[in-house]
């Protein structure tokens, strides 16, 4: 398996802009969860979906952000409009809760840092 | 709710100095427990868990205990070596709808040869 994909790792964009990462979880996996990470705040969950529903999404700072997971392959997390305070790495993570073996445990992808002027 | 909490850092060592970093936790119920490695400019990994009281996790040289009488799962290494380097996150997980992850703020471990 290729693990969790995410797309940009890097994205340099200016005050005001859109932007929209994604994420492709692992295969079989049934939970996603967006995290952000950065110097001041640690590692603060944003949202995580389970079987493509969002459960908890009490961690999206503002209106500004919003995720979507229209399929068990793929999921978005977008900024509209972005700010500097939002430079961040984000993180994907997915996991399954079917009670397979590997089951319980959070895999993560290689971030998206992202950088707003 | 639930919660970890994890000693401050950094923490500096020689290398081949044995390690020690705390980790206790809150939980409402039975939770299983991990930690997870950062090395610089990577995601986190999974390093160890173990999902039961007295369970030891181990993996590379690290070892963890759940020890359930005193909500803690404190991870130790014999020896560390300069690659070990990394930011240590303990966590959580309860196995209730949709299963959330509780991480704590993360422990960051310099070995200096």
């Amino acid at each position: 398996d290729a693990g969790v994909i995410q797309s940009p790792r890097h994205e340099v964009t200016e005050m005001g802009q859109e932007v929209t990462l994604r994420c492709k979880p692992i295969s079989g996996h049934n939970s996603l969860f967006w995290y952000r990470q950065t110097m001041m705040r640690g590692l603060e969950l944003l949202i995580y979906f389970n079987n493509n529903v969002p459960i908890d999404d009490s961690g999206m700072p503002e209106d500004r952000f919003s995720a979507k997971m229209p399929n068990a392959s793929f999921s978005t997390l977008k900024i509209q409009p972005s700010e500097p305070r939002d430079s961040a790495v984000y993180f994907c993570a997915s996991s399954s809760t079917t009670g397979r073996a590997g089951a319980n445990v959070l895999t993560f992808g290689a971030g998206s840092r992202l950088t707003v002027l | 709710g639930d919660s970890v909490t994890q000693m401050e850092g950094p923490v500096t060592l020689s290398e081949e100095a044995f390690l020690t970093i705390n980790c206790t936790y809150t939980a409402t119920g039975y939770p299983s427990l991990f930690w997870y490695v950062q090395y610089p400019g990577e995601g986190l990994q999974l390093l160890l868990k173990a999902t039961k009281a007295d369970d030891k996790g181990s993996n590379k040289g690290f070892e963890a205990t759940y020890r359930k009488e005193t909500t803690s799962f404190h991870l130790e290494k014999g020896s560390v070596q300069v690659s070990d380097s990394a930011v240590y996150f303990c966590a959580l997980s309860e196995r209730n709808y949709g299963q959330n992850f509780v991480f704590g703020p993360g422990t960051r471990l310099s070995v200096l040869p």
